[in-house]
């Protein structure tokens, strides 16, 4: 059975840092692309980065470039998101997802965690 | 910047048949923006339905189903059912790793 469970989230003053962690299990993790979708209250998703199987490819939301990273650790199964200058409008739930190979060179999130909130008050 | 569009909402009697649509703010919407869509209900995760226009997800409903309708990706529900009532989101690939979401559809099921 696929898992996936973020931590690390809670209260940021703006200006800020906070990592995000996801443990995921139930795959292959090490040759599954992973990605970080958020959802502001009451809100829709956006895609905030895309990391593949091997760390070799990287993708990250011009919203978020230079300020956020996306990184895993294949030999513990983990996924991380590190935050740093958070804004007001980074408060959203951050899930992590589990991606697709949907075609060449192309994972779409495919299986989701439950999320966690991060809150930075504006 | 492209901008996906979406229903804000709609709504569908017991048993009956809806189409929404995800479309582009410039543009057509094509198979080579690989439309996916997903399901979320209050308070928990998104689901995803469909994949590639037209593909379900292992252990989706054959009431759904995806399409290319004009210039637009679809999602049509058949013989809608109350848990049914969702948001749905599609998301289009734009290239380089980037998948971009449309605003979502409120489903009421009324």
């Amino acid at each position: 059975e696929v898992q996936l469970l973020e931590s690390g989230g809670g209260l940021v003053q703006p200006g800020g840092s906070l990592r995000l962690s996801c443990a995921a299990s139930g795959f292959t993790f090490s040759s599954t692309a992973m990605t970080w979708v958020r959802q502001a209250p009451g809100k829709g998703l956006e895609c905030v980065a895309t990391v593949s199987g091997g760390s070799s490819f990287t993708f990250h939301a011009d919203s978020v470039k230079g300020r956020f990273t996306i990184s895993r650790d294949n030999s513990r199964n983990m996924l991380y998101l590190q935050m740093n200058n958070l804004r007001g409008e980074d408060t959203a739930i951050y899930y992590c997802a589990k991606d697709f190979r949907i075609a060449a060179g192309i994972y779409s999130p495919d299986f989701w965690g439950q999320g966690i909130l991060v809150t930075v008050p504006s | 910047q492209t901008v996906v569009t979406q229903e804000p909402s709609f709504s569908v009697s017991p048993g009956g048949t809806v189409t929404l649509t995800c479309g582009l703010s410039s543009g057509s919407v094509s198979t080579s923006y690989y439309p996916t869509w997903y399901q979320q209900t209050p308070g928990q995760a998104p689901r995803t339905l469909i994949y590639t226009t037209n593909t379900r997800s292992s252990g989706v409903p054959d009431r759904f189903s995806g399409s290319i309708l004009g210039n637009k990706a679809a999602l049509t529900i058949t013989g809608a059912q109350a848990d049914d009532e969702s948001d749905y989101y599609c998301v289009l690939y734009m290239g380089s790793g980037n998948w971009v979401f449309g605003g979502g559809t409120k489903l009421t099921v009324l």
